[in-house]
């Protein structure tokens, strides 16, 4: 298995403009999660989707941010004007049921670093 | 209350040394409280976890204690390797309100170097 697959690596970008970082969760995951990592915060949880349907997006900062599941092998996070103080490290992470234990572990992809100047 | 405040934010242990990485939380409705580990350039992957039912629980040199009263765990490192070195992060995941999904809080996350 490949794991989760994030795009881009790296993204930098002029403030205003549009950024889309891309996710391709496990093959039968069924949980996707978004996580920003920055120096003074850590990892924090943006929004996860449970078979597609976002279940949980109150940490998705500002409506500036957006995310779409279409399917279940394709994630976007999208930042529409994007701003200096969204640079971050962005990682999709992916888990599944297992047992009736849910979410015991996530997996996470090697993630997208974002500039925006 | 949903915060997992972690300390210290770096640590510098020798080779062969004892590394520990604190965290503490306030929601006693979290169920399980994994640590990650992340190497420069990687995400994160489950290190090691623990439920709040056990008190401790080991893994080759990765301990975790765990202080339900207190409401505080640790990570312990036993013979720090310099190949440990990498970021730590705890977290505590909360039960669903009402459905059979759950999300982790994580901690802010501990740099730890291992001097050969």
């Amino acid at each position: 298995d490949a794991g989760v697959i994030q795009s881009p690596r790296h993204e930098v970008t002029e403030m205003g403009q549009e950024v889309t970082l891309r996710c391709k969760p496990i093959s039968g995951h069924d949980y996707l999660f978004w996580y920003r990592q920055t120096m003074m915060r850590g990892l924090e949880l943006l929004i996860y989707f449970n078979n597609n349907v976002p279940i949980d997006d109150s940490g998705m900062p500002e409506d500036r941010f957006s995310a779409k599941m279409p399917n279940a092998s394709f994630s976007t996070l999208k930042i529409q004007p994007s701003e200096p103080r969204d640079s971050a490290v962005y990682f999709c992470a992916s888990s599944h049921l297992r047992g009736g234990r849910t979410n015991e572990k996530l997996f996470f992809g090697s993630g997208t670093q974002l500039s925006v100047l | 209350q949903q915060q997992v405040k972690q300390s210290p934010q770096s640590l510098i242990v020798q080779k062969g040394g004892i590394s520990i990485i604190n965290c503490a939380y306030e929601n006693t409705a979290f169920d399980y409280f994994p640590w990650y580990q992340q190497f420069p350039g990687k995400g994160p992957a489950l290190l090691i976890a623990i439920r709040p039912d056990v008190s401790e629980k080991k893994e080759g040199r990765f301990t975790i204690s765990f202080n339900k009263s207190a409401k505080q765990f640790s990570l312990h490192i036993m013979d720090s390797q310099p190949g440990d070195s990498a970021t730590y992060f705890c977290a505590a995941r909360t039960p669903p309100p009402d459905s059979g999904t759950y999300k982790y809080i994580f901690g802010t996350g501990t740099r730890l170097k291992v001097l050969a």
